[in-house]
């Protein structure tokens, strides 16, 4: 199971794209890349997951690097609801295919 | 995707007592996890429950202290007990997707637990 490393905290400007980094260098050929968020101490939040092929849905995009040893997300217009405790996940196949959460990046948006 | 109602939000419990938190989700799902989430720290998981069998623990976390029910494909329980202020936490329960873990997994709002 792939271990993921994140950068502590990042801020971003309103309305400027976020880009979150993640290093998952020890991850296998079939194991996804899942982003969640969580807010507040609210329950984590799923944003996008991905293979190999980069994604995009209506909350972010993810660019997984062609070896997916590293990927980024990326909140284009990011606001003040979008601080948060940004993840990168992978699965842990150990305990049933449960989410493996690391320390994650804490994003602050600012006015 | 899953809706989960979790109970209760927060509670306050007395040291040497113990807490028992609900997860009741809307559809039938196989698995359910439970996570810890520590004051200030990210989640780990404490159990993997499957309808039907025991619940299989995470290293540091034994059925003695976090017994867990899954009566049905739609709800179970986590007690917490002989609570001490170490166990001050967020406890979560989640699902995976209906499709499977590639269509996202879904958290409940959260158990906010203080021992005094």
């Amino acid at each position: 199971d792939a271990k993921t490393t994140q950068p502590p905290s990042m801020d971003c400007a309103e309305g400027r794209a976020a880009n979150l980094p993640c290093n998952h260098s020890t991850i296998s050929g079939n194991e996804y890349v899942y982003w969640y968020r969580q807010i507040h101490s609210q329950g984590p939040q799923y944003i996008i997951h991905g293979l190999k092929n980069n994604e995009t849905n209506e909350m972010a995009s993810l660019i997984i690097t062609e070896d997916r040893k590293s990927s980024t997300l990326i909140l284009p217009h990011a606001t003040l609801r979008d601080t948060a405790v940004y993840y990168c996940t992978t699965l842990n196949s150990n305990s049933g295919y449960a989410l493996n959460f690391g320390k994650g990046t804490s994003l602050l948006v600012t006015p | 995707s899953a809706v989960i109602s979790q109970k209760p939000s927060r509670d306050i419990c007395q040291r040497g007592t113990s807490l028992t938190i609900q997860c009741q989700v809307d559809s039938q799902v196989t698995m359910m996890f439970w996570y810890r989430q520590q004051p200030g720290q990210s989640l780990t998981l404490i159990a993997t429950a499957n309808q039907g069998s025991e619940a299989t623990y995470e290293s540091g976390f034994v059925i003695d202290k976090f017994p867990i029910s899954r009566p049905n494909l739609t709800f179970s329980t986590l007690t917490v007990s002989n609570l001490s202020p170490e166990d001050s936490s967020i406890y979560l329960c989640s699902v995976e997707g209906e499709a499977g873990p590639n269509y996202g997994y879904t958290f409940g709002s959260g158990t906010r637990l203080t021992v005094v």
